[in-house]
């Protein structure tokens, strides 16, 4: 079945980076862009941006750019997602997700998230 | 930026009743409309995609209806597991994405 598999929990002290992977199974790796999303404590979904898996091609939200990186490896159907310079206000569950898409009047659309990965925490603090 | 609202933050529902949520674009966004749910501690789910379209293993009772710029999530008759987060998205304007802040259902 088509699954996404991300890193396990991470503690940062503030300034540091972080590095998240979010390996697929399950279908064809370059054929689905994928997505991060992250969630602080008690909040709702927050979009990070997007990546083509088959261009390498990205778009990051305007509050994270410069300081958020998105990659993938073909070779082992992973993606990956680096922030840096981080604050306690990074302390989230970060979530990567592959994206679906449609053809609409014969151009390809990026569309909905699914699946998601299982989440990974990252907590942010001195 | 188009900024999605979601209404009410919190529903108070019996079992075996309706819930119906809302979700209100700032801006159209045609049908490119997707609702997730979440349970405490994990992942979201999609459960809607087109505005209308279930996906794979959603249970018929779940609905989706609406364009433009106002949308509805029907669920017909509240199981114990349907109590969760709901949110929202648009991808009207790829290659970025917006959320709602979510409606939770609670058992009344």
């Amino acid at each position: 079945q088509v699954q996404l598999v991300q890193s396990g929990t991470e503690v940062k002290k503030p300034g540091a980076s972080v590095k998240v992977s979010c390996k697929a199974s399950g279908y064809t790796f370059t054929n689905y862009d994928i997505s991060w999303v992250r969630q602080a404590p008690g909040q709702g979904l927050e979009w990070m941006g997007w990546i083509s898996v088959h261009s390498d091609n990205t778009k990051y939200a305007q509050k994270l750019q410069g300081r958020v990186i998105m990659t993938t490896d073909t070779s082992t159907s992973t993606a990956y997602m680096e922030l840096r310079s981080l604050r306690s206000d990074d302390t989230a569950v970060y979530y990567c997700a592959r994206v679906g898409s449609i053809m609409v009047q014969g151009v390809i659309r990026r569309g909905w998230f699914d699946p998601w990965g299982q989440g990974t925490l990252v907590t942010v603090s001195s | 930026e188009i900024v999605m609202t979601q209404s009410p933050a919190t529903l108070s529902v019996s079992p075996g009743e309706r819930a119906t949520l809302s979700c209100r674009a700032s801006q159209s966004v045609s049908s490119y409309l997707a609702w997730y749910q979440q349970k405490p501690g994990q992942a979201p789910r999609l459960l809607i995609y087109g505005a209308s379209t279930r996906a794979t293993g959603i249970p018929a009772r779940f609905s989706g209806s609406g364009s433009g710029t106002e949308f509805t999530l029907t669920i017909s008759s509240l199981q114990s597991e349907d109590f969760a987060v709901y949110y929202c998205q648009q991808y009207n304007n790829w290659p970025t994405w917006t959320f709602g802040q979510g409606t939770k259902v609670e058992i009344k």
